[in-house]
């Protein structure tokens, strides 16, 4: 079973719009984490946000946390055409439960020059 | 340079034969992984440790085995019993604190059954 579903599933956005998608998960959290996976490769780690910190930055990434809905956000603004690739949220859960890092099922993103 | 390496990139398998995966890393980490992707879906966990000598089972562990005898290497073996093996196979890990941080993920090895 998956911790984490994203949406959309798919997103294909013109390059300097923003994109945002969105996770949802089922249990208890020690942190969120995104990675970004270009097409077949492997998974390159984005920005990571603790469940007691509500937004978070870096660079063109912003990430948002919400533990009473059970979901967080990532946002990518003034897309490029290089921020084509798929974009998942793991997580792991709390200390109580183990460190089992559990990935949704992505967003694959274009994003057309 | 410091990472993680997976080994071989492609791997063939004839029905019925076990065939195992390398994956090493030189991150000190404590936590390694081992996930399958199939075309246009996300990580399933197969097989997880959080430190040397000690394992668990992900969500889909049947057909799979593990060994974590050193801290640096984390084999899996797909057995003849697992049905279904053609897939892109992940392995990670992580660190401090028995892998509550970022994932460091190889390049994948891409299993085909012939």
């Amino acid at each position: 079973s998956q911790q984490g579903e994203e949406d959309p599933q798919a997103l294909s956005i013109q390059e300097g719009e923003n994109a945002t998608m969105n996770c949802s998960y089922k249990t208890s959290i020690n942190n969120l984490q995104w990675y970004r996976q270009n097409s077949g490769r492997g998974l390159v780690h984005l920005i990571l946000i603790r469940s007691n910190e509500r937004e978070k930055h870096s660079g063109r990434l912003r990430v948002t946390l919400d533990t009473s809905k059970k979901s967080s956000s990532l946002l990518i603004t003034a897309s490029r055409a290089a921020d084509t690739a798929s974009y998942f949220c793991a997580t792991v859960p709390n200390k109580a439960a183990g460190n089992k890092l559990t990935f949704g099922g992505g967003t694959r993103v274009l994003v057309k020059p | 340079d410091g990472g993680i390496t997976q080994s071989p990139k492609y791997l063939f398998r004839k029905e019925g034969q076990n065939v195992t995966l390398s994956c090493e890393q030189n991150l000190n980490h404590d936590a390694m992984y081992w996930y399958r992707q199939d075309p246009g879906q996300g990580l399933r966990l197969i097989y997880y440790s959080q430190i040397v000598n000690d394992f668990q089972k992900g969500d889909i562990a049947e057909g799979y085995s593990v060994s974590r005898e050193k801290k640096e290497s984390f084999p899996l073996t797909v057995t003849s019993a697992q049905k279904n093996p053609t897939a892109f196979y992940l392995c990670a890990s992580s660190g401090p604190g028995q892998g509550r941080g970022e994932a460091f993920f190889g390049q994948g090895t891409r299993l085909t059954v012939v």
